[in-house]
């Protein structure tokens, strides 16, 4: 099982442009998550998808669209980029109420 | 959603026992105490959880306080590997434990 994998790795953008993190996890889980964390803190939860078909904000979704494709895989969108959200972008999933597994974070640098 | 407080870091050294306590003073009867940890560049990985009792595992040992408000993460016998970052977490799951709230968390030093 490979788990949870996040692409690209990594991503250099300029601002305003747009690009869509991909996720897809191989542990049949429900649900899905996407974290940003920002140097030196914890993580927020910009968007989670608690089940395929549904999609709700977190703490910080401004700038951020989601899509659950399938129950595999979960994708996170900036339309117009911004300096701010450079951060690392983690995707989780989980099954109910159990323990998250995370991949291994997508590494966005916005210029 | 409840959060916690930890201390920002501790030092241990290695093959000493480390326990890092975790204030949740405002936690609610539904919600489960989680431990991740998160190695340098890396995602955060599950440690443990529990809800009242207290819990071990191949990992760690999960020490919960009578009345819930406090909980301490214990390390048998630190390892140089076992330096990362550790987040106590709760997750409410009469909602469905999604929102859940990563803070700092505590920062373990391990000393050879």
């Amino acid at each position: 099982n490979a788990g949870v994998t996040q692409t690209p790795k990594f991503q250099v953008l300029k601002t305003g442009q747009s690009m869509t993190l991909q996720c897809a996890q191989d542990m049949n889980h429900n649900s899905m998550y996407w974290y940003r964390q920002d140097p030196g803190m914890g993580l927020r939860l910009i968007y989670y998808s608690a089940s395929e078909g549904t999609t709700d904000k977190g703490e910080v979704p401004n700038g951020y669209n989601v899509s659950r494709l399938n129950k595999r895989e979960f994708s996170l969108r900036l339309e117009s980029a911004a300096p701010s959200q450079t951060s690392v972008y983690f995707c989780a999933s989980s099954a109910p109420g159990s323990e998250q597994y995370f991949g291994p974070g997508t590494r966005l640098t916005v210029t | 959603d409840a959060k916690t407080t930890q201390p920002n870091s501790m030092e241990s050294n290695e093959e000493e026992p480390v326990h890092l306590p975790c204030n949740h003073s405002t936690i609610s009867g539904t919600d489960y105490i989680h431990w991740y940890r998160q190695l340098p560049s890396q995602g955060p990985e599950y440690v443990i959880h529990g809800l009242t009792s207290n819990v071990n595992n191949r990992m760690a040992s999960l020490a919960i306080a009578e009345d819930r408000k406090s909980s301490t993460l214990i390390l048998h016998r630190a390892t140089l590997r076992d330096a990362a970052v550790y987040y106590c977490i709760l997750r409410a799951l009469n909602t469905g434990g999604f929102k859940t709230i990563f803070g700092a968390g505590t920062r373990l030093f391990v000393k050879a």
